[in-house]
């Protein structure tokens, strides 16, 4: 079964930082790859997605992530942060080499806060 | 992308009731998906709900705790069911669909007392 690892548990940045933050799935076949964020008390928003064609993949907010095949990896990045981006980001997976198999995989979350 | 309507958004139940969530989605989808999120947890699938057939469930999920209906393709519901305080928890549907892969409705916010 497809798993996703989220390394980055808790990261605290300043604001204006750079970020990275991680994001590995197991499972080596085609795949549909999401970012979401959860902001504090509010529901998912799509970030962004990766279907296919260009590994490195703009979003909202200045959000961009980028597929690496190789090494099952789709991490999140932006170049400089701001405080509004306090919230929890959850990578997921859809592995769509399974056949009528659409469900998304969810990591594990990395809360993200932001020091004015 | 699709539309969902998810009610109630938040209930405080008694332990060893029922609580039944309602999805509705503005258009008709195949696959409708049912999640959980515990407090400051991720995501989890509870089941896949097709119209016309028995849901799937997750391992760790059963029918008995969680049955699904799924009467139509713009419809679901998910009962809780003999609930524990350890069913406290963020409940999702999810249809796909759409440019942006896949919509969630709102949660249905649930505290067990």
């Amino acid at each position: 079964a497809q798993s996703v690892s989220q390394h980055n548990h808790h990261v605290i940045l300043s604001e204006a930082a750079s970020l990275e933050l991680g994001c590995n799935y197991s499972y080596g076949g085609t795949v549909n790859l999401f970012w979401y964020v959860q902001y504090p008390g509010q529901h998912l928003q799509l970030l962004l997605k990766y279907f296919s064609g260009d590994p490195l993949v703009k979003g909202i907010k200045g959000f961009e992530a980028e597929f690496i095949k190789s090494k099952f990896s789709f991490n999140l990045r932006k170049p400089s942060v701001q405080w509004s981006d306090t919230a929890e980001y959850f990578c997921a997976v859809n592995d769509i080499s399974n056949f009528g198999n659409e469900k998304l995989t969810f990591g594990t979350g990395t809360r993200l806060t932001i020091i004015p | 992308s699709a539309v969902i309507s998810q009610k109630p958004s938040r209930d405080i139940c008694q332990r060893g009731t029922s609580l039944t969530i309602q999805c509705q989605v503005d258009s008709q989808v195949t696959m409708m998906f049912w999640y959980r999120q515990q407090p400051g947890q991720s995501l989890t699938l509870i089941a896949t709900a097709n119209q016309g057939s028995e849901a799937t469930y997750e391992s760790g999920f059963v029918i008995d705790k969680f049955p699904i209906s799924r009467p139509n393709l713009t419809f679901s519901t998910l009962t809780v069911s003999n609930m524990s305080p350890e069913d406290s928890s963020i409940y999702l549907c999810s249809v796909v669909g759409g440019i942006y892969g896949y919509t969630f409705g709102s949660g249905t916010r649930l505290t067990v007392v």
